[in-house]
């Protein structure tokens, strides 16, 4: 069946350092959105892609899109304590029904 | 201010008991989907419904159902409640919004605080 695989499951960083998670896809994919959980909490949305080669920034994270509309990336530049979180991405390889990545965990030590 | 709200944060059952979680938005939104959660596993989808007495399967409706009456109402049911249904049940509404130079399309997904279910 459809998969979406994200790498890596777990990241510990010092403050201050960059963090980066993948996400790939098996099949192409119309659009793919990146959700926040916070620990307790709910997924939220972070930012949607739609076109092939996308790049999309939110202060200091960077979402690109790869492509073959397969691959994506989250890059956060010096990460604070406030980006603790698991964070999915969500791939759409058809309208309104999205396959969730398994989530790569960041803690960031202080 | 969106809001999805889920019927329990915690509940409890029995093997074999009939368990009904309950989803309610207040968003208007067409779509609304059910969720469970399992460490390193993410997010699997169980059943989606694109609109009132519509649904479609998800990736896992083994053991489940569901129903959707009401726009802002979707249900889902565990008929004969099993442990590896043990999970946090997530909901989650989304309605198509256009925007942006491109008129682009975006299905943001709108969670509720999750239900966490355990089976004994």
């Amino acid at each position: 069946g459809q998969q979406v695989m994200q790498i890596p499951q777990y990241q510990h960083v010092q403050e201050g350092e960059d963090f980066t998670t993948y996400c790939n896809s098996s099949t192409t994919l119309s659009n793919i959105q990146w959700y926040k959980q916070r620990p307790g909490g709910h997924p939220v949305f972070l930012i949607q892609l739609v076109k092939s080669g996308e790049v999309k920034k939110q202060k200091r994270l960077t979402f690109q899109f790869g492509e073959a509309k397969k691959n994506s990336s989250l890059h956060i530049t010096a990460t604070q304590t406030t980006d603790v979180g698991t964070y999915f991405c969500a791939g759409a390889p058809r309208t309104y029904k999205y396959i969730f990545g398994t989530g790569t965990r960041l803690k960031v030590l202080a | 201010d969106v809001k999805v709200t889920q019927s329990s944060r915690y509940l409890v059952k029995r093997t074999g008991e009939k368990v009904f979680l309950e989803c309610v938005q207040d968003m208007d939104h067409e779509n609304m989907f059910w969720y469970r959660q399992d460490p390193g596993l993410g997010l699997r989808l169980i059943y989606f419904s694109y609109d009132v007495k519509m649904k479609e399967k998800g990736d896992i409706p083994e053991g489940y159902s569901v129903s959707r009456e009401k726009k802002e109402r979707f249900s889902l049911i565990l008929e004969s409640a099993s442990t590896n249904q043990t999970s946090m049940y997530l909901c989650a509404s989304s309605s198509p919004r256009w925007g942006g130079l491109a008129g682009n399309r975006t299905d943001t997904q709108y969670f509720g605080p999750g239900t966490r279910l355990t089976v004994l």
